[in-house]
């Protein structure tokens, strides 16, 4: 069974560009949720869709959005890239009523010069 | 609202030793908690869960964790350190409210020397 996959890998912007990262969650899987890791922050949560909605919303500018399509696959968005947005972005996928059991994919690494 | 704190943001233990990654969390709820494991350049992998079904948790590569509610703590442990346990671990909170969002601590990195 094929886990959660994240593209790009690697990602160099520059300062004010925007920036698109996806997401195809496990087979079967209708949530899927995003995180930033930073060395300073951790992880933190960004937000989470289920069923083309979002459901939850961490504490991030409006410059971060995302959406889920009809397929459970994802994406996030961040616009006008300041150089604390440097990190690495993580999704995981889960089933809907699970206890939140989540599987993460190996990340796309974002770095804005 | 729940938080998470790991105590010791760096461990290290010789080969064959035992590994103790403590953790404590607060939550105003019954939480669900959780033990990840990251290498370097990777995404979380799924050590163990506690999901209220059982105190004594045990997950993959042989490590296990007891969650105690009374000192809320959910620690995670393994009787015998290998070099290949060498990671950075994270413990998680989790609440079954329809939140499906994880709070995580800021993480052990785990050395293990031979």
């Amino acid at each position: 069974k094929a886990g959660v996959t994240q593209t790009p890998r690697y990602l160099i912007k520059t300062r004010g560009q925007q920036v698109t990262l996806s997401c195809s969650p496990i087979s079967g899987h209708r949530s899927v949720s995003w995180y930033q890791q930073t060395p300073g922050q951790g992880l933190q949560f960004l937000f989470e869709y289920f069923s083309e909605t979002q459901r939850n919303k961490g504490n991030f500018p409006g410059r971060f959005s995302g959406r889920q399509f009809s397929n459970s696959r994802s994406e996030m968005n961040v616009s006008t890239l300041e150089l604390g947005d440097s990190a690495l972005y993580l999704c995981a996928s889960s089933f809907a009523d699970s206890n939140t059991e989540a599987f993460f994919g190996q990340g796309t690494r974002l770095t804005v010069v | 609202a729940q938080s998470v704190t790991q105590l010791g943001s760096h461990v290290s233990v010789s080969e064959g030793a035992l590994v103790l990654l403590r953790c404590n969390y607060s939550s105003s709820v019954p939480p669900y908690l959780f033990w990840y494991v990251q290498y370097p350049n990777q995404g979380l992998q799924l050590l163990l869960k506690y999901t209220s079904a059982a105190t004594l948790v045990k997950g993959i590569n042989g490590f296990e964790a007891e969650f105690k509610k009374s000192e809320t703590s959910f620690h995670l442990t393994k009787p015998s350190a290998h070099m290949s346990d060498a990671a950075e671990y994270f413990c998680a909170v989790g609440l079954d409210t329809g939140r499906r969002a994880l709070t995580f601590g800021s993480g052990t990195r785990l050395q293990v020397q031979p």
